[in-house]
């Protein structure tokens, strides 16, 4: 059971505009919600990340939404450039229990910005 | 901030190898330490969590006895793949927290193993 999903595999965009990556989730039990972004052979780097009390956090170029209500998170980048170009993972971290802590992650979304 | 080293970033080798990777903070105290494997186009899916001091808690399904985790210092933890077979070929990624509620975890770059 996939408790954290991308159900875009892939987005492509032109450089100056726009990128939307969105992420929703099933469990109400987390905590913490973040971006990573993974170039081939590396590993993820993170990004942002949002609590689950805030709707909006913003750090330069990169804002994360959160719609609790909706259990979706999104992820903007603007304005996209081409070395944005990698796959990018949501990951959802457990709030209590056998889970506080630990990361459920999305499948990734491959991300190509065009120049 | 925030460095993990993992090592090795690539191994090859024969069927019944045992195979030891090393996860390492290189600028802050983790506290825990997690062992994720990422199979090719999909996620990553946590196998373990590593304390120091304590023993590993491994995720449903992970076998506590072919994948040893060690985590010996603040700085330093250890995964091993004992008599490893070609179905344990994968990407292995190593991830560090300074325990810190509102810390997010640090990857290392990933181990691929080849079985052969």
């Amino acid at each position: 059971d996939q408790q954290v999903k991308q159900n875009s595999p892939s987005l492509s965009v032109q450089e100056g505009r726009i990128s939307i990556l969105n992420c929703d989730y099933t469990n109400s039990m987390f905590d913490y919600f973040l971006w990573y972004k993974k170039y081939p052979a590396e590993g993820p780097t993170f990004l942002i990340s949002i609590s689950s009390i805030k709707d909006k956090n913003e750090d330069g170029r990169f804002t994360v939404f959160l719609n609790k209500s909706a259990k979706h998170l999104s992820l903007h980048i603007v304005p996209s450039q081409p070395g944005d170009s990698a796959v990018y993972f949501c990951a959802a971290r457990g709030a209590g229990g056998t889970s506080y802590g630990k990361l459920t992650f999305g499948q990734g979304t491959i991300l190509t910005v065009h120049p | 901030g925030a460095v993990v080293s993992q090592h090795p970033s690539r191994v090859i080798c024969k069927s019944g190898t045992s195979v030891k990777i090393e996860c390492r903070s290189l600028d802050f105290q983790a506290t825990t330490m997690f062992w994720y494997r990422q199979f090719p186009k999909q996620s990553l899916m946590l196998m373990a969590t590593s304390n120091e001091g304590s023993k590993a808690t491994y995720e449903q399904g992970v076998e506590k006895d072919k994948f040893l985790i060690n985590h010996a210092s603040l700085t330093l933890s250890t995964l091993t793949v004992t008599s490893a077979h070609p179905e344990d070929s994968s990407f292995y990624i190593c991830s560090a927290s300074q325990g810190f509620s509102n810390q997010p975890q640090h990857f290392g770059d990933g181990t691929r193993l080849s079985i052969l």
